[in-house]
């Protein structure tokens, strides 16, 4: 079963916008982890924050986590056609025996129009 | 330093047939983890192994196997397929805890049950 949502879950935007988009999550966690996927291919991993973090950046990327909301968001700035992608977060649970299960949610689907 | 590698991409079988996905992580690292990736259900994860030993286990029926060799490989094998098992197989490896470190992705194994 997915860990949370995702939204939204399709964003259409021109080249040069900035693409939000967000993630909510239920249990404790040990990191928040985005990744990009392009049709139908592997994952690339983009970013993972730390439960204790609250933002990172990472060239045109930025996340936030709000481990109080259980909530993430990750910010595209100035975004190019070569963006066009699935984007998913997944969490890695605190404690337990969780170890490498990342939980994923069901991705939004973002469209970078040149 | 060469990324996660997975053999075969494609694969077509016919039901009741079983067959050997292999995976082979980025050198150095020593956690790989499965993920199977349908329209319906989304990412999933299958199991993770570290030092060849499996660590965690998902939600999947006994059909599903994987095990994990001296130098890191790890193949996954799916018996008695069925038609349900058709979906894109993703292995990730990660340098040590897969739950406090980045997984890094595999182009994935597009199987294709008929």
């Amino acid at each position: 079963s997915q860990q949370g949502e995702e939204d939204p879950q399709a964003l259409s935007i021109q080249e040069g916008e900035n693409a939000t988009m967000n993630c909510s999550y239920k249990t404790s966690i040990n990191n928040l982890q985005w990744y990009r996927q392009n049709s139908g291919r592997g994952l690339v991993h983009l970013i993972l924050i730390r439960s204790n973090e609250r933002e990172k950046h990472s060239g045109r990327l930025r996340v936030t986590l709000d481990t109080s909301k259980k909530s993430s968001s990750l910010l595209i700035t100035a975004s190019r056609a070569a963006d066009t992608a699935s984007y998913f977060c997944a969490t890695a649970n605190a404690g337990g025996t969780s170890y490498g299960k990342l939980t994923f949610g069901q991705g939004t689907i973002l469209t970078v129009h040149p | 330093k060469a990324g996660v590698t997975q053999t075969p991409r494609y694969l077509i079988k016919t039901r009741g047939q079983q067959v050997t996905l292999s995976c082979s992580p980025i050198s150095g690292h020593r956690s790989v983890s499965w993920y199977q990736q349908t329209p319906g259900q989304g990412l999933q994860f299958l199991f993770e192994y570290f030092s060849e030993t499996q660590r965690n286990k998902g939600n999947f029926p006994g059909r599903f196997s994987g095990r994990q060799f001296s130098n890191s490989r790890s193949e996954m094998n799916v018996s008695t397929l069925e038609l349900g098992d058709s979906a894109l197989y993703l292995c990730a490896s990660s340098r040590l805890s897969g739950r406090e470190n980045e997984q890094f992705f595999g182009p994935g194994t597009r199987l294709t049950v008929l």
